[in-house]
Parts: C-alpha cells; sequence; structure tokens
C-alpha cells in the first residue's frame, strides 16, 4: 500500500537556521513526490515536485529511492516560511495523491 | 484567473440527513479531485472527474458520490451522514490530460453533522 510519513508533526526552529522536514514513504513503483504547503489563512498550494527538480522560496527537495525518502531543506529558514507542510505521493501519473498528516513549521524571531 | 471555488463555506447537518457540495474549477481544467481532511485521518483522496467521467475512487463507502457537469464544474454528494462525516472537504483542480498536473485547491467546504 502507498504510505507518506511526516514524522515530525510540530517543527520549531529560528529564524536563520537550517530547516529539514522529513517525508519517507512507501511504494513499490517509481512515485511523483510533491510538497504542499498551506500558510495562514491561504489555501493549500503546490510548493515543489521531485521532476522539476528546482529550488522554490529556497526550498529543495532531493528524492532518495534507496532510503525512500523525500525531505525538505532550506539552509536559511525566513519567518515567512512558518506554515503547514504536506508531503504527497502519487501513482505515476494517476491524479491522485496520497498525502503526510503534515508538519507544522514555526520559525521563530 | 479565479480560483477554485467551492461552496458553500459551512454546512451544519444532522445525521442521517444529505447533503451537496459544490466546486467550481479554475478556467480550462478539466480534472476535479475531492478530498476529505479531518484531524485524526488527514487529508484522504475521495475520487476524481475528468471530462465527466470518475477516473480514480478512493476507499470511501458508497455514501459518497459525486458527479462533474460539461463546464467542469463538479458536485459531491454525501448521503445518510454520519457524525464522522464531520470534516473540512477540498476540492482540487488541475488540467490533467495525460500524466499528472499540479492540483489547485480550493478554501474547502467545512461539514459539521450533529
Amino acid at each position: 500500500a502507498q504510505r507518506v510519513t511526516q514524522p515530525e508533526k510540530l517543527l520549531s526552529v529560528f529564524k536563520g537556521a537550517p530547516v529539514e522536514l522529513k517525508c519517507n514513504y512507501s511504494y513499490s513503483g517509481s512515485p511523483e513526490l510533491f510538497w504542499y504547503v498551506q500558510y495562514s489563512r491561504q489555501r493549500l498550494q503546490l510548493l515543489l515536485r521531485h521532476i522539476s527538480r528546482e529550488s522554490i522560496k529556497g526550498f529543495t527537495a532531493d528524492l532518495n529511492k534507496g532510503e525512500t525518502s523525500f525531505h525538505l531543506k532550506k539552509p536559511f529558514a525566513q519567518e515567512e516560511d512558518s506554515a503547514m507542510y504536506y508531503c504527497a505521493l502519487s501513482n505515476q501519473g494517476a491524479q491522485k495523491l496520497v498525502f503526510g498528516q503534515g508538519t507544522r513549521l514555526t520559525i521563530n524571531p | 484567473k479565479a480560483g477554485v471555488t467551492q461552496t458553500p463555506r459551512y454546512l451544519i447537518k444532522t445525521r442521517g440527513q444529505q447533503v451537496t457540495l459544490s466546486c467550481s474549477p479554475i478556467s480550462g481544467h478539466r480534472s476535479v479531485s475531492w478530498y476529505q481532511q479531518t484531524p485524526g485521518q488527514g487529508l484522504q483522496f475521495l475520487f476524481e472527474y475528468f471530462s465527466e467521467t470518475q477516473r480514480n475512487k478512493g476507499n470511501f463507502p458508497g455514501r459518497f458520490s459525486g458527479r462533474q457537469f460539461s463546464n467542469s464544474r463538479s458536485e459531491m454528494n454525501v448521503s445518510t451522514l454520519e457524525l464522522g462525516d464531520s470534516a473540512l472537504y477540498l476540492c482540487a483542480s488541475s488540467l490533467a490530460g495525460e500524466g499528472l498536473s499540479p492540483l489547485h485547491f480550493g478554501n474547502g467546504t467545512r461539514l459539521t453533522v450533529t
């Protein structure tokens, strides 16, 4: 069965510190992985997807198939990064996402 | 472009009743997906419609159904409501022809069943 695990429900770091939000998945095929973000009072929105291999708002994520992980990283956290972050997996192009439980990231000034 | 619009924003229903939620996708988007969000289970996929056909389905009972109209607008229906159906229901649209396109979410409809 497909599953996405975000082990940290809450993560708090200081402004300027590095951030890493963990995501592990279980899937036997070749998944597509995503990070979605929800800022306060805003709708859920796509942050980045692994096939794009791009950096968005300073965030990057590398798919590690050996460790079945897709951790989200940013070298220097900013206060505006405070939000709820969801890791999600899709089955090879199927328009159906399996979400993790989410990590609430708080950046302290 | 206007974003995904869901109506109503809030609903209060009684056990045993039925409810219909509406979703208007972004103009040009042909795929509409529905998700249920609860504190305990998180975000769970309900179903996806593309060109008026259900293309993917999650693991929800038959009380949950949906449909899509020719203008891509979608409705979701829940019959014989149970207390556990209380949740935020999110709709998402995407271009989605072949392959996976990014989802654009609405603000959701918060359903409370008493």
